[in-house]
């Protein structure tokens, strides 16, 4: 149990479909972020959130939009994405973006795009 | 922008000490960080030091941090196959968001 679940853990989709990852965290956390994971590359920051507030987009294309409706929860909308896109996407939460080093991980998501 | 480096791979016989090394380029490095990933899993802290101390000790693991070179490392001792993971090293700038990793260190156990 980490205590940052993600769903789904595996989704296939294809470069037309629309689909969301969810992030869930039960550590009363005020920060949370979406990181990209791809093999031989480091791992890649997304998104910050903190206490609700988006704090950085780190030149994301515009195919990944996320949404953080509350401090417990981040969403990831995909809609358009390219085989490149293809990856682990990892949900992490910290008690705020100050003391951001301490990130709790989700499992993650699978991500294949065909 | 900032890097971090560091080596993809590490074998070592189980029973053996591993050690993992990381440079980095930020100087206004203010926190160093060690996470372990295990298949199919997230990533989890191990072990932070803070960038005045040049050595933290946490049980098995020994983390050694040179600020002049940039270097730091992390020393599993008695390596157990249960350590068989990636070993990622980060660091996080004054006042940034986030932290900035490197590629991850596999290390494998040999029996």
């Amino acid at each position: 149990e980490t205590g940052v679940t993600q769903t789904p853990r595996h989704l296939v989709m294809g470069m037309t479909n629309k689909k969301s990852l969810k992030c869930e965290q039960h550590l009363g956390h005020n920060a949370m972020y979406w990181y990209k994971q791809s093999a031989k590359k480091p791992l890649e920051l997304m998104f910050v959130y903190n206490f609700k507030e988006q704090t950085e987009n780190n030149s994301v294309p515009s195919r990944f939009s996320p949404e953080c409706p509350n401090s417990s929860h981040l969403f990831l909308h995909l809609h358009t994405l390219q085989p490149e896109d293809s990856a682990l996407y990892l949900c992490a939460s910290s008690q705020d973006r100050l003391t951001g080093g301490t990130l709790h991980f989700g499992n993650g998501t699978r991500l294949t795009v065909t | 922008g900032e890097d971090v480096e560091q080596s993809l791979f590490l074998s070592v016989r189980e029973g053996d000490s591993s050690v993992i090394n990381c440079t980095y380029t930020d100087s206004s490095s203010t926190y160093l960080y060690w996470y372990k990933q295990e298949p199919g899993a997230g990533l989890q802290l191990l072990t932070y030091i803070f960038s005045n101390m040049d050595m933290k000790q946490d049980q098995r693991l020994t983390v050694l941090l040179n600020k002049k070179d940039k270097h730091l490392s992390l020393r599993i001792a008695d390596t157990q196959t249960g350590d068989s993971a990636i070993y990622f090293c980060a660091e996080k700038g004054g006042g940034a968001d986030g932290l900035t990793f490197g590629k991850g260190t596999h290390l494998i156990i040999q029996p």
